[in-house]
């Protein structure tokens, strides 16, 4: 069972504050990573993709990836209140299929 | 300009009804997936669709049966309800299998 393990929070950072989510995965072979936000009621979007090993960067956004240590984060920086949401990490399986597995997500909590 | 459309968006029915559920998108991709989140938050495949041939089949009772017409439609008929069936239903759309996805706004069914 290919899996992908995240802490499910909630996380709790002050407006401003930098916020780190972390993901492992038990696929070693996977090549692709997502990150999906979540709002309450509402259906998941995609906020970051990424394929290689080191930092990718959008706006306040960081994905890093270390395929090493079949880890992924993504970091908030100056954190906003409309952040607050459900973090989802997504991991394409390896094997053909084209399956991407999901973790349960973390509840981020910005206080302002 | 929805881009994954689904209808409903609420379906409340008693046990043992058939139901059915229609995703449309007009991103022009060539995959479609059903996914089903539970009160946990779990967000699980069920089925995955690349161009109408059907691709995954994740361990869903035999009740649930997918249908896709052409390449911009899957839909998901439901025989014989349970109350366990009860969750949010999305739809999603990518330009190929494992690729970022789009997701419908959900359905929410509610068995009684």
């Amino acid at each position: 069972q290919k899996e992908v393990e995240q802490n499910s929070g909630p996380l709790s950072v002050p407006e401003g504050a930098i916020a780190s989510l972390n993901c492992t995965y038990s696929d070693r072979g996977s090549q692709s990573f997502f990150w999906y936000r979540q709002y309450s009621g509402k259906s998941p979007e995609l906020i970051m993709s990424i394929y290689s090993n080191g930092d990718k960067e959008d706006g306040r956004f960081t994905a890093q990836l270390n395929k090493a240590s079949q880890y992924v984060s993504l970091l908030i920086r100056d954190s906003q209140p409309s952040d607050s949401a459900t973090y989802l990490c997504a991991v394409l399986n390896s094997g053909g299929y084209q399956k991407v597995t999901f973790g349960i997500g973390t509840k981020l909590q910005v206080i302002p | 300009d929805t881009a994954v459309s689904q209808t409903p968006k609420y379906l409340v029915t008693q046990m043992g009804n058939d139901k059915s559920i229609k995703c449309e998108q007009n991103l022009g991709h060539d995959t479609m997936y059903w996914y089903k989140q539970d009160s946990k938050k779990f967000l699980k495949i069920m089925f995955s669709y690349n161009n109408k041939e059907l691709i995954i089949n994740e361990t869903v009772p035999n009740r649930f049966s997918p249908k896709s017409p052409d390449k911009a439609h899957l839909n998901l008929h439901i025989n014989s309800l349970e109350l366990g069936d009860s969750a949010v239903y999305f739809c999603a759309s990518s330009l190929r299998g494992g690729q970022p996805q789009h997701f419908g706004d959900g359905t929410r069914l509610s068995i009684l």
